[in-house]
């Protein structure tokens, strides 16, 4: 069974421009969450994404968005880029219910 | 406000030796616990969780204990093997699952095991 892709791995823009990261879930998973990791702050939960509908938040500003396709895949973008929105994005997916969360390998974005 | 804290950025053991790792939180609303396991360049891979309606979970070398008066939990590793070097994660939810499911991490620990 295939694990959560991520695409790309690695992404340099710089600040002012703007990024779409993707993510595939495991088959079946309807579930996709993203996070954020810097060394400062850490893991930290961006949004959650369940049958294409955004149902949880977490505290970051509007720049950050995302979406759910019908076939649960996801983008997450990122508008009006800034140096501290370098970080590992990481996508995880899960079925749904009371289910174990799976961690795709994450995309490194770099702004300069 | 850190909810979820790991005060110990690394730890260092033996071969065949126990691993502790520590974790404490601030939330009474967390409910559901969990530890990840992260290598360089990879995401973050499920160890083992553990629900507030149990004190001590298991699986193989792997066993997580909470104490939900002292908002504390642990994962011992026992034995400790190379391959468990890694930086480890502690991970807390309001619940197991569900529409309110949404893991608060700590910044981790790295554990280094000696050969």
């Amino acid at each position: 069974k295939a694990g959560v892709t991520q695409t790309p791995r690695y992404l340099i823009k710089t600040r002012g421009q703007q990024v779409t990261l993707s993510c595939s879930p495991i088959s079946g998973h309807r579930s996709v969450s993203w996070y954020q990791q810097t060394p400062g702050q850490g893991l930290q939960f961006l949004f959650e994404y369940f049958s294409e509908t955004q149902r949880n938040k977490g505290n970051f500003p509007g720049r950050f968005s995302g979406r759910q396709f019908s076939n649960s895949r996801s983008e997450m973008n990122v508008s009006t880029l800034e140096l501290g929105d370098s970080a590992l994005y990481l996508c995880a997916s899960r079925r749904g219910g009371a289910d174990t969360q799976y961690f795709g390998p994450g995309t490194r974005l770099t702004v300069l | 406000d850190q909810q979820v804290k790991q005060n110990s950025p690394s730890l260092s053991v033996q071969e065949g030796r126990i691993s502790i790792l520590n974790c404490d939180y601030t939330n009474s609303m967390f409910d559901y616990f969990l530890w990840y396991k992260k290598y360089p360049a990879e995401g973050p891979t499920f160890l083992i969780s553990i629900s507030s309606i149990k004190d001590k979970n298991e699986d193989g070398r792997f066993t997580v204990f909470l104490n939900k008066s002292a908002k504390h939990l642990s994962l011992h590793i026992v034995p400790s093997q190379p391959g468990d070097s890694a930086v480890y994660f502690c991970a807390a939810s309001p619940n197991s699952g569900g529409s309110n499911y949404k893991l608060t991490f700590g910044k981790g620990t790295l554990l280094t095991v000696n050969p």
